[in-house]
């Protein structure tokens, strides 16, 4: 089946530093990816919607230039998170749309990110 | 106001036993509706995808119904497994912006043995 593949699992970095997730579709292409936040019993959050080779747009609330999408081929797309701050510190989700299977949508593993 | 509505938000079962989550959810146009099994810091698996015309979809001992009319979902664990301690998450997605999926709360299920 379709994976989806997210990397670091987790990443722990301090305060002011920039920490990039990748996402990438291992067995097939993946024109659109999006990219979630979700805290503790909460439910997933989009944050924004990253299309292969243009600009990704950005849910209302989600500071663009703290979070950082390049969609920069088929198969990848990469979340940086930039100075980033203890507030930052959460679950980070992504998720691929399969290329003309538009009903089949997988998740990543998902990324704890925590920030001293 | 959250369009996907689950309950309950948590429940506890013994190993062995049923149990029946529910999803109310006002999204519309409805195009789809998930139901996604998540463990504690992992990503949501699917657990089944059923359209407006589906009424009953089942993944082994998951089996989820839906009705369109009251816009009414339910997914229902059959003989539960300690392996089925997990957030249930329900979606649903509409016609207007495929992809922005509507998310429920998800509803955490322990079994214990």
């Amino acid at each position: 089946g379709a994976v989806v593949s997210q990397h670091p699992s987790w990443v722990i970095c301090k305060s002011g530093t920039s920490v990039k997730i990748e996402c990438r579709s291992l067995d097939f292409q993946a024109t659109t990816m999006f990219w979630y936040r979700q805290f503790p019993k909460q439910s997933l959050m989009l944050m924004a919607t990253s299309n292969e080779g243009s600009k990704a747009t950005y849910e209302q609330g989600v500071e663009k230039d703290k979070f950082l999408i390049n969609h920069a081929s088929l198969t990848l797309s990469t979340l940086t998170v930039t100075s980033a701050h203890p507030e930052d510190s959460s679950f980070y989700i992504c998720s691929a749309v399969r290329t003309a299977y538009n009903e089949k949508l997988f998740f990543g593993s998902g990324t704890q990110l925590s920030v001293l | 106001k959250n369009q996907v509505e689950q309950s309950p938000q948590s429940l506890i079962i013994l190993e062995g036993k049923n149990c029946t989550l529910q999803c109310n959810y006002t999204v519309s146009p409805f195009s789809n509706l998930r139901w996604y099994k998540q463990d504690t810091g992992r990503g949501p698996v699917s657990l089944t995808i059923m359209t407006f015309s589906e009424n009953t979809k089942s993944n082994g001992r998951y089996t989820a119904t839906l009705d369109a009319d009251t816009k009414q979902s339910s997914l229902h664990i059959t003989a539960s497994q300690l392996s089925d301690s997990a957030s249930y998450i329900c979606v649903v997605v509409s016609t207007d912006s495929w992809g922005k999926l509507q998310f429920g709360a998800g509803t955490q299920v322990v079994v214990t043995p």
